[in-house]
């Protein structure tokens, strides 16, 4: 049973774009939500990570929007590089169940030049 | 600061064959996790440590999967019988929370095929 629903599976962008990536989560308990990013070969690595008492977090060109009631919440890259074509997962996590996370399926994104 | 360690980076066994996975975490990380990740999906947790403690192993198939943690620090997942579903790439990851960033440290994982 999937905790975090993501979309799209998978997005092409063109250098300069703005990628948005939206997850979506049921459990109420949750209060860290991290996004990660993997490229081939190698284990995920934080990105950015938001908790649900604010609305919006920007860290350089990644911005996470946060909206509590609806239970969604969404990254964007900003003007997105070819460098950053890799595998983003959002996930959910509670610190009552020690932060394990549940991840999304993921969004394969590719920025072509 | 070294990363997460995991050995070996690749497995092809046969099924019905058992086999074990090793991870090092970074050096004072009390929490370990292990995952599992299917070819184009998201990780799995298949076990939480603290220290040498289990907390949480609810999603370990335990008929076939085992994990320990020996000391607090180095872990080992061994997989016996394996079956064709266990083919994935297991993931090893330690955390450190600072303020209100729990960041989980993953490392390269463990590529499976069993055949």
């Amino acid at each position: 049973q999937q905790q975090v629903k993501q979309s799209p599976q998978s997005l092409i962008v063109q250098k300069g774009g703005i990628p948005i990536i939206n997850c979506a989560y049921e459990n109420t308990a949750f209060d860290y939500f991290p996004w990660y990013q993997q490229f081939p070969g190698k284990g995920p690595a934080l990105l950015i990570a938001i908790r649900p008492d604010v609305s919006e977090k920007k860290e350089g060109r990644f911005t996470i929007s946060f909206n509590k009631s609806a239970k969604q919440f969404s990254l964007h890259i900003m003007d997105s590089q070819p460098g950053d074509s890799a595998t983003y997962f959002c996930a959910a996590s509670s610190g009552n169940s020690g932060y394990a996370l549940n991840f999304g399926k993921g969004t394969s994104l590719l920025v072509t030049p | 600061e070294a990363g997460v360690a995991q050995s070996p980076r690749y497995k092809i066994i046969e099924k019905r064959q058992s086999v074990a996975f090793w991870c090092n975490p970074i050096s004072g990380h009390a929490t370990l996790y292990w995952y599992q990740q299917i070819l184009g999906q998201g990780p799995k947790l298949l076990i939480q440590f603290q220290n040498n403690g289990v907390v949480d192993d609810s999603q370990l198939p335990k008929d076939r999967f085992s994990a320990e943690r020996l000391k607090g620090v180095d872990s080992t997942l061994k997989i016996q019988p394996a079956k064709l579903e266990d083919s994935a790439v297991y993931l090893c990851a330690s955390t450190r929370t600072r303020g209100s960033v729990n960041e989980q440290f993953f490392g390269p994982g463990t590529r499976l095929t069993v055949l």
